[in-house]
């Protein structure tokens, strides 16, 4: 079955310090993966997407990076965290029912 | 780029009554309109979608409509049950596989038993 696993589900990290959170699909071949992001109470804005291995677009200039080093494995990066990168973070891709989510990271900077 | 906008941002109703979101884009080429339930706390779950080549989709206590000429879409919620509590996201793509969605901001709807 198809399947997204994302972790951690949830994170507290200080100003500065870097951040790594893994996506990884099962299931399939070559998928598209997104990186969302929700701030408390607002809608969900389309960080990057890959179509394919290292082929990564920005939608969002930030602090933020994105990398993919193999077909099912998506990685957001940051290689120092502000406040303003606090919130809910969410991998997805395109499976049989459309875009589908994985389970989130919620993170907070402190 | 494709911008959505999403009415009312809360909506507060009385168990069995009805519920109807309103979403409008705002390109043309847009042809794939999901609709997604975010309960609290949990990602976002598809919960119907629609494809332009059709004005309306039923799915149990669910429906959406689409006005393609007004570029306008709807989810309306019919006997609605505390359960159905949640954030609602509509979105728009020009690609009917779900690429590239852009999302409304979200509406947060309360039913109150």
């Amino acid at each position: 079955s198809q399947t997204i696993h994302q972790w951690p589900a949830t994170l507290v990290q200080p100003v500065g310090s870097p951040l790594s959170l893994e996506c990884t699909v099962e299931g399939t071949s070559n998928p598209n993966l997104y990186w969302y992001r929700q701030a408390a109470g607002r809608g969900l804005q389309l960080l990057f997407y890959s179509v394919g291995i290292g082929q990564i677009s920005s939608e969002v200039p930030q602090n933020l990076s994105a990398s993919r080093p193999q077909d099912r494995q998506f990685i957001l990066s940051s290689k120092k965290l502000l406040l303003s990168d606090s919130g809910f973070y969410l991998c997805a891709w395109i499976g049989i029912a459309g875009l589908s989510f994985g389970s989130g990271t919620r993170l907070t900077v402190v | 780029g494709e911008n959505v906008e999403q009415h009312p941002s809360t909506l507060s109703v009385q168990e069995g009554d009805s519920a109807v979101i309103k979403c409008t884009y705002s390109d043309s080429a847009s042809n794939y309109f999901p609709w997604y339930k975010q309960e609290l706390g949990k990602r976002p779950q598809l919960i119907i979608d629609i494809r332009s080549n059709v004005g309306e989709k039923k799915d149990q206590r669910i429906a959406v409509t689409l006005n393609k000429t007004a570029k306008h879409f709807s989810l309306h919620i019919t006997e609605t049950q505390p359960e159905d509590s949640a954030v609602y996201f509509c979105a728009a793509s020009i690609n009917n596989a779900g690429n590239m969605l852009t999302f409304g901001g979200g509406t947060r709807l309360m039913v109150k038993p």
